[in-house]
């Protein structure tokens, strides 16, 4: 079965400030997902980022980054000149490949306050 | 990206009464649809997943003639809490993905149910 642990449940850092938000997984799978997903106070979920297994390039989406290490199965967020606007709920996810229709595992979310 | 949507976005009802969450792919077809719950300050919890035209595959625990879960349409899924009580208060958020078209899961906005 596959697990993802976030160990940070709430982080705090000045605004412009660089964040970094740790995740780690369990799994036996080659071909699979992962991702960081954004819950802000409305409780929308919005994908920030996404990264194939199989991709050795860490995946960008403008000032967010991963650190993907597909060995230590160790999936961190980076998120550079951090705004206000990214205060939320980030859940790190699993999902096994093969088509989208696999159920996506989370952890358990990491809190995240941007000061001013 | 592609939008789902969920009605009612909220919901009070009495102890005893049956409330039903509609959840809509708007503008891409959703071969298989997933029914989440979350609880105040927690992750999500999948509760099942629906394929369009079959019986719906719930996770370990989750009653499924409680919550009833139907997939007639390939932009449809509705999910309905019978006999609430007041325990089965909860944010309820599907996601919807098209099978062999996309890897991406996305999110509806979420229904919040408060049982009296």
């Amino acid at each position: 079965a596959q697990t993802v642990t976030q160990s940070q449940p709430e982080m705090s850092v000045q605004e412009a400030e660089t964040v970094t938000l740790s995740c780690t997984y369990d799994t036996s799978e080659n071909n699979y997902y992962l991702f960081w997903y954004k819950q802000p106070p409305s409780r929308q979920m919005i994908l920030v980022i996404r990264q194939e297994a199989y991709k050795q390039q860490n995946a960008t989406e403008n000032r967010f980054s991963v650190n993907f290490q597909k060995a230590a199965k160790s999936f961190s967020l980076k998120i550079s000149d951090s705004q206000l606007g990214d205060t939320a709920m980030y859940f790190c996810a699993f999902m096994k490949g093969g088509g989208g229709d696999d159920k996506i595992i989370f952890g358990k979310g990491t809190r995240l306050h941007i000061l001013p | 990206g592609a939008v789902v949507s969920q009605h009612p976005s909220r919901v009070i009802c009495k102890s005893g009464t049956s409330v039903k969450i509609e959840c809509r792919s708007l503008d891409f077809q959703a071969t298989t649809m997933f029914w989440y719950r979350q609880f105040p300050k927690q992750s999500l919890m999948l509760m099942a997943t629906s394929n369009e035209g079959s019986k719906a595959t719930y996770e370990q625990g989750v009653e499924k003639d409680k919550f009833l879960i139907n997939h007639a349409s390939l932009t449809l899924s509705t999910l309905t809490v019978t006999s609430a009580h007041p325990e089965d208060s909860s944010f309820y958020i599907c996601s919807a993905s098209n099978r062999g078209a996309t890897d991406t899961q996305y999110f509806g906005p979420g229904t919040r149910l408060t049982v009296l």
